[in-house]
């Protein structure tokens, strides 16, 4: 099974400030990664697919990048809405959809 | 615009089935290119994918999962199902559907989600 690795498991950031949060895959998964936030009591939402696509009617502020193993997720300019759990996911071809264990942004 | 609501019992005692259900609207989930899936996270903790169903009917579960699971369509295409047996205090948690858009060479990702629905399993 690939394993993904997801640090920090939390961090807190002042408003403006750029954050990243990495996801790092146990072997090549190509660039089969989805990004997701999740706000406090909410749904999971898509941010970012396919490692560096921005979903339809997501900030722009929101950004990611990588291939192969490693792969980063940045806020550019952190607002208070972007307070959330973030989560990377992989899926592989033996159809198992793997979430990594997240990301808790807060605001200093 | 798509659109999912789960709904279903929100306590299970122990050793009996968890049923959920997932109302679809704004699209068929016999239509080309998505899947529709079931995803729970326990309390204080990640996600966990649980399986899904393809919009030809084909199903696919997670392994750890040890064969406790079920998913299912409606034969009005606009409701799928989620039933897991022989439940355990291990299974209390929010309880996502979400559709799983098929992108090129097998690019998924989940695109719209459910509310979630808590389930809890005590006696």
């Amino acid at each position: 099974d690939i394993q993904m690795t997801q640090s920090p498991s939390s961090l807190s950031a002042s408003v403006g400030d750029r954050v990243t949060i990495t996801c790092q895959a146990s072997q090549d998964i190509s660039d089969y990664l989805n990004w997701y936030q999740q706000k406090p009591g909410k749904a999971p939402k898509l941010v970012i697919f396919d490692a560096s696509n921005l979903e339809a009617g997501v900030s722009s502020r929101f950004s990611g990048s990588g291939f192969g193993t490693d792969f980063s997720f940045t806020i550019n300019g952190l607002q208070p809405e972007d307070i959330a759990t973030y989560y990377c996911q992989h899926y592989d071809n033996l159809v198992m959809y793997t979430f990594g264990q997240g990301t808790k942004v807060e605001i200093k | 615009q798509l659109q999912l609501q789960e709904s279903g019992s929100s306590l299970v005692k122990p050793s009996q089935t968890l049923s959920l259900a997932c109302r679809v609207s704004g699209v068929s989930i016999n239509s080309g290119g998505y899947s529709w899936s079931w995803i729970r996270q326990p309390s204080g903790r990640g996600l966990e994918w649980i399986g899904h169903i393809s919009h030809s009917g084909n199903t696919y579960y997670n392994p750890s999962l040890k064969g406790r699971v079920t998913i299912s369509g409606d034969r009005y295409k606009t409701q799928l199902s989620l039933k897991v047996t022989s439940a355990s205090a291990a299974d209390t948690a929010v309880y996502y559907c979400a559709s799983l858009r098929h992108g090129k060479n097998n690019h998924d990702r989940f695109d719209y989600w459910g509310q979630g629905a808590r389930v809890t399993v005590s006696s």
